[in-house]
């Protein structure tokens, strides 16, 4: 149980163009998710929680605009990166808190690597 | 504003040595703190999940301990194997409901 999935799994975009990414969590309900963003041999850096229903609360230095995070229910929460540039080439990975869970828990995603030339 | 901080940055050991690895956090008012592995390119793999009220987690060779007011963890690995070989993530939660903040990680290499 608790398993999360991304898709895709990876992409490569030109710079310019708009890539989405989908969080879902499959076997479980999350009212939150939340959205890490990793550069190479760095850590997970927190980027935005998404909440079901409503507007997500980004991190200082993440700019709303340019990272556009939907939660319209409570397994799937999509990350679009607009006008992607070469320096947002990045490991994008997300994870999901279950509703309810008694641990606060959070199960994550595979990751979805994107690069853009 | 909390901070985690993992030591060693990278460590190498042969086969079937004991190891113990360290994470420290700065704000000791933590929720839980979990410890990770990730492969590399790949996501990652829970391993530990300690709540603030316990002192230790054990899973199979493994074996977590928080000392939360001095603002410490570690993993102690038993008998590591080359399959061991990854980067290990400590992270915490400081509220309930609210994101996990990482270490670095510590990359552990086992030679066979």
């Amino acid at each position: 149980g608790a398993v999360v999935s991304q898709h895709p799994s990876w992409v490569i975009c030109k710079s310019g163009t708009s890539v989405k990414i989908e969080c879902r969590s499959l076997d479980f309900q999350a009212t939150t998710m939340f959205w890490y963003r990793q550069f190479p041999k760095q850590s997970l850096m927190l980027m935005a929680t998404s909440n079901e229903g409503s507007k997500a609360t980004y991190e200082q230095g993440v700019e709303k605009d340019k990272f556009l995070i939907n939660h319209a229910s409570l397994t799937l929460s999509t990350l679009t990166v607009t006008s992607a540039h070469p320096e947002d080439s990045s490991f994008y990975i997300c994870s999901a808190r279950p509703s309810g869970g008694a641990q606060n828990e959070q199960f994550f995603g595979p990751g979805t690597r994107l690069t853009v030339l | 504003k909390q901070e985690v901080t993992q030591i060693p940055a990278a460590l190498s050991v042969p086969e079937g040595e004991n190891l113990v690895l360290n994470c420290s956090f700065t704000d000791s008012a933590i929720y839980n703190l979990q410890w990770f592995r990730q492969d590399p390119g790949k996501g990652l793999t829970s391993l530990l999940l300690i709540q603030s009220s316990q002192r230790e987690q054990t899973s199979g060779r493994l074996n977590a301990s928080l000392d939360k007011s001095s603002g410490r963890s570690t993993l102690y690995i038993a008998a590591s194997q080359p399959g061991d070989s990854a980067t290990y993530l400590c992270a915490v939660v400081g509220q309930a409901g609210t994101a996990l903040i990482f270490g670095k990680g510590t990359t552990l290499s086992v030679s066979s």
